[in-house]
């Protein structure tokens, strides 16, 4: 079974430009999640899809962050303007659906450093 | 909110020892726990999970209990290996509102020497 793809891995930008990533989550599985890591903490929620529909985007910084997951399957993730402390991370995860008992499985992540 | 709070690394062991990570939890329902491992290089990988009080989640070795009482979800192996350097992360997943995000620790370094 083919895991959670993320694209690209790495990413250099400059502050105030654009980027996106993109994720092709476990065929079937009907939740969607972006993760924010920085270095040396814990991954943290931005996003969380349900099929196609928004189940929490709490802590997704909406001025700047973006994303959108058509159909139901494949999502992106784009930060506009990007700022220094973007740098970060970015996981994708998905799961069979929403209840805990279903186990979340992660991408390798795609890496961004702002400069 | 809720909150996980991990012991600090990095945690140097010889092969052959014991291993306890400490972890902690802030929650207001009634969450489930997991450990989740890095290895250097990849992904995140669930190495155990726990979805009630007094439930012992075990894989590879390692094992944890839910304890309620204690908010506590420590990680332990009897016997490490060079292979078992990684990172690892307490976290929990407290179904409210419809989301079922994970709330992470920072994570605890560990390094396996011969």
């Amino acid at each position: 079974e083919a895991g959670v793809a993320q694209s690209p891995r790495y990413k250099i930008i400059e502050k105030r430009q654009s980027v996106a990533f993109w994720c092709n989550p476990i065929s079937g599985h009907a939740t969607l999640y972006w993760y924010q890591q920085i270095l040396g903490q814990g991954p943290k929620l931005l996003i969380q899809f349900q099929n196609n529909g928004v189940v929490d985007d709490s802590q997704l910084p909406k001025d700047r962050f973006s994303a959108e997951r058509l159909k139901g399957v494949d999502s992106t993730l784009k930060i506009q303007p990007a700022k220094l402390e973007d740098s970060a991370v970015y996981l994708c995860a998905s799961s069979l659906d929403s209840d805990s008992s279903y186990e979340q499985y992660f991408g390798p992540g795609t890496r961004l450093t702002v400069t | 909110g809720d909150s996980v709070t991990q012991m600090e690394g990095p945690v140097t062991l010889s092969e052959e020892a014991f291993l306890t990570i400490n972890c902690t939890y802030t929650a207001t329902g009634y969450p489930s726990l997991f450990w989740y491992v890095q290895y250097p290089g990849e992904g995140l990988q669930l190495l155990l999970k726990a979805t009630k009080a007094d439930d012992k989640g075990s894989n590879k070795g390692f094992e944890a209990t839910y304890r309620k009482e204690t908010t506590s979800f420590h990680l332990e192996k009897g016997s490490v290996q060079v292979s078992d350097s990684a990172v690892y992360f307490c976290a929990l997943s407290d179904y409210t509102g419809g989301g079922n995000k994970l709330t992470f620790g920072t994570g605890t370094q560990l390094k396996v020497e011969l």
